[in-house]
């Protein structure tokens, strides 16, 4: 089954203690993006990456870093989270078309976390 | 700077009222523009693409149309199985991708 898988699902953890939200497909796609959701402000993204160790900066990069060693894995690090970093996330994954256009993202189940 | 805005925030229908949403856009470069919907407590849903003004969509009781400022939803005939929260998203030319905040559709049997 084409899918997005994200761990964990669920995280509660304290100001400053590092944390890897990891985010793998299995459908070899190209483009995967992080994003966070929160109330009133929709989805805005983090961090995207075009293929393997291609990464750039989306809409609200501040306090986040990631990586894009294999294919498949797009791990989301907080190497020193803050309360207004709670928030719920997600990965999404799509494939690149030959015109070089994006197509439909596949979405994860999300991540919801709370700094406290 | 690139903007998505959706309106109206929130729309309540009887089952059968048809009615349309919007999306309006200001970037540089439009490449695509992404309809989605999500459940409470889901990941989006994709539904459409559409990548140059004059493009239409069509799914079911869904129809996507994109011009050169905006794309409108719109949704024919409605059941409560549509009730959820539509989005919209552009990717400009950098390949980043913004959302609207989105469309909270309920519908009333």
């Amino acid at each position: 089954e084409a899918q997005v898988t994200q761990n964990p699902r669920y995280l509660i953890t304290v100001t400053g203690k590092k944390l890897t939200v990891t985010c793998s497909q299995n459908m070899n796609h190209e483009y995967m993006s992080w994003y966070r959701q929160d109330p009133g402000l929709g989805l805005r993204q983090i961090y995207y990456s075009m293929n393997v160790e291609v990464t750039d900066k989306g809409d609200v990069p501040e306090g986040y870093k990631v990586s894009r060693k294999e294919k498949r894995n797009f791990p989301l690090i907080l190497e020193s989270p803050s309360p207004n970093q709670t928030s719920l996330y997600f990965c999404a994954s799509s494939l690149i078309l030959k015109t070089g256009l994006t197509y439909e993202q596949y979405f994860g189940p999300g991540t919801r976390l709370t700094v406290t | 700077e690139d903007q998505v805005t959706q309106s109206p925030e929130a729309l309540r229908l009887q089952e059968g009222e048809s009615s349309s949403l919007n999306c309006s856009y200001t970037v540089s470069g439009l490449r695509g523009l992404f309809w989605y919907r999500q459940d409470p407590g889901k990941g989006p849903e994709f539904l459409f693409t559409l990548y140059s003004a004059g493009e239409e969509k069509e799914k079911e009781r869904l129809k996507a149309t994109l011009t050169k400022k905006e794309s409108f939803l719109h949704i024919t005939a409605p059941k409560p199985e549509d009730s959820a929260t539509y989005l919209c998203a552009v990717q400009a030319q950098m390949n980043d991708m913004r959302f609207g905040a989105g469309t909270r559709l309920t519908v009333k049997p």
